[in-house]
Order: C-alpha cells, then structure tokens, then sequence
C-alpha cells in the first residue's frame, strides 16, 4: 500500500529562521512521483514541486530546497530564512505513474512569527 | 500559466439535496480529477477520469457520486443526495498525460456546505 508520513503536526519559527518539513513515503512502485503543496489560509492547493523516483537530484528554487533520499524514502523540505508569507500548510504527496492519483500526506501547518 | 476553473467559490445545500460541482480543466488536457478536503484534514483522492470513463475510484466514490464531461470543456462532480459528511472542499484538477512528466495543478476549489 502506498503512503505519505508528514510526522510534524505544526511547527512555530521565526523568521529568518530555516526550517525543514519532513516527509517520508512508502511505495512498492519502481516509479512514482513526489509533490509538494503550500495551501495559505486561502485553502487552494499551490504547486511547489514533482520529482520523479528517476531523479535523486536536490533542487533549489530561490529560498526552498528540496532533499530526495530515495534509500531512507525521504523528500524532505527546507525553506531558508522564513518569512511570515511563508505560514501555510505544507503537504507532501506520491502519484502513482499507473493511476496517476495523489496520496497525500497529512500536512504540516508552519507558522512563520515576526 | 492556463488555469483550472471550478464554479462556484462555495456552495451551500440542504441535506439530501442535489448538488453539481463544475471545473474547467486547462483546455489540451485529457486527464481529470476530483479531490476532496474536509475541513482540517489531508486531501484525499476521489476520481480520476480519462477517455470519457472513470479510470480509478476511491471508496469514498459511492454511488451517491458521478462524473461527466457533458462537452468538450466542462467536467463535473454529482453528489445526487448529500450529506452532512459531505461537507468538504472540492479541488479538480487536470493534467495532458497522467503523471508522467506533469505537474498536477489544481483549482481553487468548491467550498460544500450540508445543512
């Protein structure tokens, strides 16, 4: 079965602050795909990232980094010097490359303090 | 950056009620999705539709649930009696080709209310 395991419920920074929202997965898949979501307090979905099982490869997008460990089945992210537009709620997500549906992950709320 | 489009924002029901949630993928894709979010949860899967069919359900997707793509644009969700759990937002989301090499983008949602 497949499933997405965002341990952290909530997590408070202040900002300038890094942070670093985990994500761990399991799949039986050889290919799958890793999201990244940011839903503000607006409630849409706003993409952030895919990765595919292929690419082991970190990406930067300016503050945000993203960290795929495919041995620890880990798609960790990190955003550097938080800033208050930052507070939203993060969830990771696996696609399937057979079905193409998400599984989602329960979410981590963060909240950037001034 | 072509958008998803789902109508209405929010929409308010009575319990056994009707109700028809409507999106516009982007206009080249052939893969479409229902998802929904009650409220303080994750988001979870409903349907995924391809060449006029469903190709997936969850079991939320009961028989009180339908999708049709009544024309070439439009792909809606029916919840034919509603109820109170059915409260929940409801994202759509398109893509050209599944996952493979695709973002998924969502739309803004539809806020359902079940009185």
């Amino acid at each position: 079965a497949q499933k997405v395991t965002q341990a952290q419920t909530e997590i408070s920074v202040v900002e300038k602050e890094d942070v670093t929202l985990d994500c761990v997965y399991e799949t039986r898949d050889t290919t799958y795909y890793l999201f990244w979501y940011k839903q503000p307090p607006s409630g849409e979905l706003v993409f952030l990232i895919r990765r595919n099982s292929f690419d082991e490869q970190n990406e930067i997008s300016g503050r945000y980094s993203w960290n795929f460990q495919k041995s620890t089945s880990s798609f960790n992210f990190t955003i550097t010097a938080s800033q208050v537009v930052d507070s939203a709620v993060y969830f990771c997500a696996l696609g399937s490359s057979n079905t193409g549906k998400l599984i989602f992950g329960q979410g981590t709320t963060l909240q950037v303090k001034p | 950056e072509p958008e998803v489009t789902q109508t209405p924002s929010h929409q308010v029901t009575q319990m056994g009620q009707e109700v028809i949630l409507r999106c516009v993928p982007i206009s080249n894709h052939l893969y479409f999705y229902w998802y929904r979010q009650i409220l303080g949860q994750k988001v979870e899967f409903l349907v995924s539709f391809y060449n006029n069919e469903i190709s997936e359900k969850s079991e939320i997707f009961d028989d009180q649930f339908s999708v049709e793509r009544p024309d070439g644009s439009n792909f809606t969700l029916k919840i034919r009696s509603t109820k109170l759990e059915d409260s929940a937002m409801y994202f759509c989301a398109s893509t050209r080709g599944g996952l493979r090499g695709e973002k998924l983008f969502f739309g803004s949602g539809t806020q359902l209310s079940v009185l």
